[in-house]
């Protein structure tokens, strides 16, 4: 099975900064890999999928990097409705298996 | 537009079987598979099993398999899944989800809670 590492944890930010989530995974997922934000009592939004397609809708300051192992999410200048947790999701193959996921917290 | 909804929440318990439906509308239901995520309180998303409803097929994590059952109904365009044996460990929000092969999961159900406890 692949594993998926995301890093860190959690993140505390101001408005306005930039912030970058790295995701590794155990094997080569080439791009299958996608990143979700998700607020408490809402299901997950998917930002990016394919590592860097960005979903209709979400705003541009998001976008994804990465192919192979190591992927990467920023977020170019934060803003107040961006704080909340964001995982990353390997779909490359089964089973599929998600990221520990980053709380991004307000400074 | 699309939507995945699913059943309500409930309390189980130990030792009991939950079924949750994930009904799909605003697509073909045989188009994309549907796969099942949980949340256990203060933990993260954990990925559990996927269908597909064109043919049936199924995939289990192996931690979930012999404890899971997914089925669909290609009439109504549901998804079920069964959850077997419950321990309070399973308290959790279930939720269903689309996802295109190797894709993201773009639309999700608005999850189903069940409560483990005697």
């Amino acid at each position: 099975d692949i594993q998926v590492t995301q890093s860190p944890s959690s993140l505390s930010a101001s408005v306005g900064d930039r912030v970058t989530i790295t995701c590794r995974s155990s094997q080569t997922i080439i791009t299958f890999l996608n990143w979700y934000q998700h607020k408490p009592g809402k299901a997950p939004t998917l930002l990016i999928s394919g590592a860097s397609t960005l979903q209709a809708g979400v705003p541009s300051r998001f976008s994804g990097s990465g192919s192979g192992s190591d992927f990467t999410l920023t977020i170019s200048s934060l803003q107040p409705e961006d704080f909340a947790t964001y995982y990353c999701h390997q779909s490359y193959t089964f089973p599929h298996s998600f990221g520990q996921g980053t709380k991004l917290e307000i400074k | 537009q699309v939507q995945l909804v699913q059943s309500g929440a409930g309390v189980k318990e130990p030792g009991a079987s939950v079924r949750i439906s994930c009904t799909a509308s605003g697509y073909t239901f045989t188009s994309f598979y549907i796969h099942w995520v949980r949340q256990a309180p203060g933990q993260g998303l954990e990925w559990m099993a996927m269908i597909n409803p064109k043919g049936g097929s199924t995939f289990y994590t192996q931690k979930f398999q012999g404890k899971v059952s997914l089925t669909r109904d290609t009439s109504t365009g549901t998804v079920y899944m069964e959850l077997n044996s419950l321990r309070s460990e399973d308290t959790a929000v279930y939720s269903c989800a689309r996802g295109a092969t190797r894709g993201g999961l773009q639309d999700w159900g608005q999850g189903t809670l069940v409560v483990v406890s005697s």
